[in-house]
């Protein structure tokens, strides 16, 4: 099966900072998404990265907040920007393959801690 | 209303007994179903897909789909204690998936 990396794995940034991660795919893929899972919690979508266009966002979550870029098909990166201790969350990329339908696959995720 | 609902609290099964999970979803219009498994501190597992009424059937696992109800179920059947994880439902539409906030089996040896 197709591997998916996210960099780095973990984290721990002051507050005020950015921080950027980023995912790889060893194969093209047509969608890629952007969660956040806080502890205890389910997933929440943040944004569709959309390749060679603007992500497009859920409510609640802002380009300004989480600028996302898409260059080609097998990467992306979600920047996480002026953060504050709400940012603490697992941050995980999904993937959809040409041929798997609707079917997500996740990045193993990094954990972003603000202090 | 939550899209996607799982409103089971921890399930405790004893090891070789069935693991019964339920998840309702609100968008009538929804198409595929899926089922991930997520094991503690790792990223979710994608396990179960089903996108027609009725049953399907892998392995230990079986998912039930009912469109009519807007119900899909998660069985797992001669539980394991390296079952014993967080599962969660998830409904697509609108290209993307809703997810509910799992339920969390604990299989006991």
């Amino acid at each position: 099966s197709a591997v998916i990396s996210q960099k780095p794995s973990r984290d721990i940034c002051q507050r005020g900072t950015s921080l950027t991660i980023q995912c790889q795919v060893d194969s093209q893929v047509t969608m890629m998404f952007w969660y956040r899972q806080q502890p205890g919690q389910s997933l929440t979508l943040i944004a569709t990265a959309n390749q060679g266009s603007e992500a497009t966002y859920e409510s609640g979550f802002v380009i300004d907040k989480f600028p996302i870029s898409r260059p080609n098909l097998t990467f992306s990166t979600l920047t996480v920007s002026n953060m504050s201790p709400e940012d603490s969350s697992i941050y995980l990329c999904s993937v959809v393959y040409r041929d798997s339908y609707e079917e997500q696959y996740f990045g193993p995720g990094t954990r972003l801690t603000v202090t | 209303q939550k899209e996607v609902e799982q409103n089971s609290g921890p399930l405790s099964v004893p090891e070789g007994a069935i693991a019964s999970l339920n998840c309702t979803y609100s968008d009538r219009g929804s198409q595929s179903f899926f089922w991930y498994r997520q094991y503690s501190g790792k990223s979710p597992e994608l396990i179960m897909s089903i996108y027609s009424n009725g049953d399907k059937e892998d392995g230990r696992f079986t998912a039930q789909l009912n469109k009519a109800s807007q119900y899909v179920s998660l069985l797992i059947r001669d539980s394991q204690p390296s079952d014993s994880a967080t599962y969660l439902c998830a409904v697509s539409g609108n290209n993307r998936l809703a997810f509910g906030k799992g339920n969390q089996v604990v299989v006991i040896p």
